[in-house]
């Protein structure tokens, strides 16, 4: 069965660094997100990504995040200054825009800023 | 602001108990109600997606209803096995695609 995958599954970074956490989403999909949950709180919206372009962001996604389809199969979210409270379980999703609302997620990236 | 509840936050039942939780969220502006099962370093796993009033759907032991007028969902499942032991998150679908998550309720199942 098809599956969303996510590497690294675990990125540990200093604080001001750079990251990009990767995503394959499913191959036929043409809806891709984000998702964060800082650890104790709510799995939260991040971005929405179709048709090569951001559809929607939260205020969260600010200057300092951006998303990529570099190359029609990977779709990578980077954090270009990590800060301390950037710490937390990333989850990228997709979905089938085209049959349901059902969003496929992968397995995320904990990603600890030291 | 979408605010989705989920109770209870935490339930640990005997194996066999059948358990349920609810999700609550606002009735307006609804578009479809997620459940997701979620274990620990896996992904979360998609069991139910509904979108009318009064949709029952069922999975095996698992099952969930829909009362959008009222904005509230359950969850069921019956005769809990071990292997049940994860996090159950509520998501909505509002006017946007993205999802809105409820907290979750984490269930434990013991022997």
């Amino acid at each position: 069965e098809p599956e969303v995958t996510q590497t690294p599954s675990h990125q540990v970074t200093q604080m001001g660094q750079e990251v990009i956490l990767r995503c394959v989403p499913i191959s036929n999909h043409l809806y891709f997100y984000w998702y964060r949950q800082i650890l104790g709180q709510k799995v939260e919206f991040l971005v929405s990504f179709y048709n090569n372009e951001i559809s929607e962001k939260s205020e969260i996604f600010d200057d300092q995040f951006s998303v990529e389809r570099p190359d029609g199969s990977n779709f990578t979210l980077k954090i270009r200054s990590t800060k301390l409270e950037d710490s937390a379980m990333y989850f990228c999703a997709s979905r089938d825009y085209q049959i349901s609302y059902e969003q496929y997620f992968g397995p995320g990236t904990r990603l600890t800023v030291t | 602001i979408l605010n989705v509840e989920q109770s209870p936050q935490s339930l640990h039942v005997q194996e066999g108990d059948s358990t349920n939780f609810t999700c609550s969220f606002p009735s307006s502006n609804f578009y479809a109600l997620h459940w997701y099962r979620w274990e620990t370093a896996k992904s979360p796993e998609a069991l139910f997606v509904m979108t009318l009033n009064g949709d029952e759907k069922k999975k095996g032991r698992i099952s969930a209803t829909l009362n959008t007028k009222e904005g509230y969902s359950y969850l069921y499942i019956k005769g809990s096995q071990p292997e049940d032991s994860a996090t159950y998150l509520c998501a909505l679908t509002g006017t946007a695609s993205k999802l809105t998550f409820g907290t979750g309720t984490r269930l434990q199942v013991t022997l």
